[in-house]
């Protein structure tokens, strides 16, 4: 069975904290993702990787990082937590576009973060 | 700039009748479509993906067409149950490699 394993479900951060969300899947996908979720406006891609290093902006960048070491482990950074950065944060992971074109994507259990 | 709209944004049904969720995106040129289900507080289920040269899938009550020309995806579920009450959520996957997710629809089965 597939699996995509975000660390924790439910975080509580104080602000001006660096906060850290791991996310490990185990099915050898190159391409790694970070979205939230907040209710009114969807999912909105942060940032993905497409390989081990390789890191690409999505939508709304800004006040967050990423780090990808190992082709298993995506990790979004917080540099310094906000209040506006309170949401549902999911991870989510699938392979490379090819010819024979089964690139689903899975998706963690998602991470709940209350910045207070 | 690809933009994914689902339509209706909520849906209430009795127990067993026949729904379809609709899903449109501005941009054609993608290489695929998925659909998902989320229950309240918890991570996508992938439900079904169609590749862009697929009409349709099905996967055991639930039926996706679609139609890429005109930028539309249907979900068809058949003979709905209280157990299928969740948000269904189609995303597009274009050649940039990103998914990009409609707003859902927010299914309520009574019984």
């Amino acid at each position: 069975d597939v699996k995509v394993t975000q660390s924790s479900r439910y975080l509580v951060k104080r602000t001006g904290e660096k906060v850290f969300l791991e996310c490990v899947q185990d099915m050898d996908h190159e391409n790694m993702f970070w979205y939230r979720q907040d209710p009114g406006l969807g999912l909105r891609l942060i940032y993905f990787s497409y390989d081990v290093k390789m890191k690409e902006k999505g939508d709304i960048p800004e006040g967050y990082s990423v780090s990808r070491e190992k082709k298993e482990r995506f990790s979004l950074i917080l540099e310094s937590a906000s209040t506006n950065q309170t949401s549902m944060y999911l991870c989510a992971s699938s392979s490379h576009l090819t010819d024979r074109g089964n690139t689903e994507a899975f998706f963690g259990q998602g991470t709940r973060l209350t910045v207070v | 700039k690809q933009e994914v709209t689902q339509i209706p944004a909520a849906l209430s049904v009795p127990e067993g009748e026949n729904l379809v969720l609709n899903c449109s995106f501005t941009d054609s040129a993608i290489y695929n479509l998925q659909w998902f289900r989320q229950d309240p507080g918890k991570g996508l289920t992938s439900l079904l993906l169609i590749q862009s040269s697929q009409r349709e899938q099905t996967s055991g009550r639930l039926n996706a067409s679609l139609d890429k020309s005109s930028g539309r995806s249907t979900l068809y579920i058949a003979a709905s149950q209280p157990g299928d009450s969740a948000t269904y959520l189609c995303a597009v996957r274009g050649y940039g490699n990103k998914l990009v997710f409609g707003a859902g629809t927010i299914l309520r089965v009574k019984s």
